[in-house]
């Protein structure tokens, strides 16, 4: 079945440093992956929607600046929160799927400190 | 815009009954994908079931089925002969057949499995 990877799985970051997280779809290939934000004890947020190739569509209050998106293969996509603050720590999902046929897969998420 | 509504924030059953989660959506499409998602406190999703709209059929899988009312926009998850393993975080979730292929989560179930 479809697998997506992602990395790392914990990281504890200081306030001001920046941390890259890695979502890899380890089978197949996918031009579209999504992020997602979850807090304690609430639902999944969707950041933003990474596409390979271009830009990526970012959901409304989700500053761009912030939280880089980069698609540069079709299977790779980056995460990477810059200047973390304490606000920022949180779960972070990615998910990605084969096609529009087939349904989303997850990785493991990545939980954020910030300290 | 679409919405995914759970209003039990929290359910349980003992082993080996049988309880219904309830779901509800808004939309203005006709054709769609509706899933529910489990999520055990390792935070891996999983997906349980998944319904295409144009399809009058309810899925089943295995203990899981769901009852899919397409006019009243609504989709619960019956699970029979509940187990521990069945412990968790229950989402449901909405997916546009056309267009975006990200996913809008509901609130989230707890679900509790009493011995």
């Amino acid at each position: 079945g479809a697998v997506v990877s992602q990395h790392p799985s914990w990281v504890i970051c200081k306030s001001g440093t920046s941390v890259k997280i890695e979502c890899r779809s380890l089978d197949f290939q996918a031009t579209t992956m999504f992020w997602y934000r979850q807090f304690p004890k609430q639902s999944l947020m969707l950041m933003a929607t990474s596409n390979e190739g271009s830009k990526a569509t970012y959901e409304q209050g989700v500053e761009k600046d912030k939280f880089l998106i980069n698609h540069a293969s079709l299977t790779l996509s980056t995460l990477t929160v810059t200047s973390a603050h304490p606000e920022d720590s949180s779960f972070y999902i990615c998910s990605a799927s084969q096609d529009r046929n087939s349904p989303l897969h997850f990785g493991n998420g990545t939980r954020l400190t910030v300290t | 815009a679409q919405t995914v509504t759970q209003s039990q924030p929290e359910m349980s059953v003992q082993e080996a009954e049988t309880v219904t989660l309830s779901c509800t959506y808004d939309t203005s499409e006709s054709d769609y994908y509706l899933f529910w998602y489990k999520q055990p406190p390792s935070r891996q999703m999983i997906l349980v079931i998944r319904q295409e709209a144009y399809k009058q059929q309810n899925a089943t899988e295995n203990r899981f089925s769901v009852n899919f009312q397409k006019a009243a926009k609504s989709f619960s998850l019956k699970i029979s002969d509940s187990q521990l393993g069945d412990a968790a975080m229950y989402f449901c979730a909405y997916r546009s057949a056309w267009g975006a292929q990200k996913l809008v989560f509901g609130q989230g179930t707890r679900l509790t499995i009493n011995p």
